[in-house]
């Protein structure tokens, strides 16, 4: 299996900029979230699913938005970029919303916004 | 959520064991004790998780204590692949967000 796929890898923006952090899961997985980390910082929530057509927002949400129209993907959409979204972003699935359930994650995209 | 406190970094010598102690007093009764770590350049990687009992499993050993206020992941043998970054979580039972928090940088030199 390859679990959670992120696509690109690496990525560089001007600001005001828009695009797309791809995110699929091959594991019939319900629940989708995307974080971001910061440098020498933990992971932050930025939205999550919990299944096909449900989103909700997380930690930071601002100036990001998702959609789940599937099972296996749950893309992340920059809407305007600004410098201050430079991060590593990183997609994360679990088979249910029970929290005995581990996450699986991907890894990662790098992003730069100039 | 839960607090946690975790060492900022530890060290370890190769093949020998290490505990990674995490204090989390203001667990409830029903958060489970999550393990994660992140290698460099890595998405975080699950390592093991448990509610009141001892866990093992191929990657490490989780020790709670009685009154679920601490826990301790043990590597029992520390190589250089398991230097990373280790985070201890305890999870509400019906949240959706694991709180990374800083964690602890664990170095293993040879």
């Amino acid at each position: 299996n390859a679990g959670v796929t992120q696509t690109p890898k690496f990525q560089v923006l001007k600001t005001g900029q828009s695009m797309t952090l791809q995110c699929a899961q091959d594991m019939n997985h319900e629940y989708m979230s995307w974080y971001r980390q910061d440098p020498g910082m933990g992971l932050r929530l930025i939205h999550y699913s919990v299944g096909a057509g449900i989103t909700d927002q997380g930690e930071v949400p601002n100036g990001y938005n998702v959609s789940r129209s599937t099972t296996e993907d749950f893309p992340l959409r920059l809407l305007s970029a600004a410098p201050s979204q430079t991060s590593v972003y990183f997609c994360a699935s679990r088979k249910t919303g029970r929290s005995n359930q581990p996450q699986h994650f991907g890894d990662g995209t790098r992003l730069s916004i100039l | 959520d839960a607090k946690t406190t975790q060492p900022n970094s530890m060290e370890s010598n190769e093949e020998e064991p290490v505990h990674l102690p995490c204090n989390h007093s203001t667990i409830s009764g029903t958060d489970y004790i999550h393990w994660y770590r992140q290698l460099p350049s890595q998405g975080p990687e699950y390592v093991i998780h448990g509610l009141t009992s001892n866990v093992n499993n191929r990657m490490a050993s989780l020790a709670i204590a009685e009154d679920r206020k601490s826990s301790t992941l043990i590597l029992h043998r520390a190589t250089l692949r398991d230097a990373a970054v280790y985070y201890c979580i305890p999870r509400e039972n019906s949240g959706y967000a694991l709180n990374f928090g800083k964690g602890t940088s664990l170095l293993v030199t040879p």
